[in-house]
């Protein structure tokens, strides 16, 4: 069972912030929040993850609210680029074998337009 | 550039044929992972590998066998496949299954079945 909401689609601006929005409600204390994006024909790439405080690397950063019910993405300044499926995941505690799995939500297809 | 290689990148095989998929990573991780992504939807989790054992199969049909013969390698042997096996099959690596490290995905390899 998808753990993450995303909006199927959204534009944005070359040039200008481009925030993705994920709920995960259902998260629970130990569960990860990682974001991934995929370009055409590609495999995922590794974007940023969070537990409980904002993060920021070269490529975005990560807001997470109080309740951790909820995230965002945001690349300061995209590009076309960018253009690309953006994946919120929540990485599941640790399951019975001891081993932790990624449940991938159904993403959002972020279009940066000229 | 990637650093977990797949190949074949392509491959088309007929139902009775026996064929492998292959993955191999050299950055010591000793997690790795299988992956099916049909088209327009995000990845699904197949197998996972933990130091060379079987940690995690998600009830995936015998005709797909994993095999992990060292810690840098990953196989997929494939027999008997049906057309809606036809995906993109990923892997992925992680230094481990526990901590918060994330996954690095190869590009995959394009499976037709005909």
């Amino acid at each position: 069972d998808a753990k993450t909401t995303q909006p199927p689609s959204m534009d944005c601006a070359e040039g200008r912030a481009a925030n993705l929005p994920c709920n995960h409600s259902t998260i629970s204390g130990n569960e990860y929040v990682y974001w991934y994006r995929q370009i055409h024909s590609q495999g995922p790439q590794y974007i940023i993850h969070g537990l409980k405080n904002n993060e920021t690397n070269e490529m975005a950063s990560l807001i997470i609210t109080e309740d951790r019910k909820s995230s965002t993405l945001i690349l300061p300044h995209a590009t076309l680029r960018d253009t690309a499926v953006y994946y919120c995941i929540v990485r599941l505690s640790r399951t019975t074998s001891g081993t932790y799995k990624y449940i991938f939500g159904t993403g959002t297809r972020l279009k940066v337009l000229a | 550039d990637t650093e977990v290689t797949q190949t074949p990148k392509h491959l088309v095989m007929g139902m009775t044929n026996k064929k492998s998929l292959k993955c191999e990573q050299h950055m010591g991780h000793r997690a790795m992972y299988w992956y099916k992504q049909k088209a327009k939807k995000p990845p699904e989790l197949m197998f996972v590998y933990s130091y060379e054992k079987l940690s995690i199969n998600e009830s995936v049909p015998s005709r797909f066998s994993p095999e992990c013969p060292n810690s840098s390698l990953l196989n997929l042997h494939l027999h008997a496949l049906q057309p809606e096996d036809s995906a993109l099959y990923l892997c992925a690596s992680s230094a481990e299954t526990g901590g918060n490290q994330p996954q690095h995905f190869g590009d995959g390899t394009r499976l037709s079945i005909l």
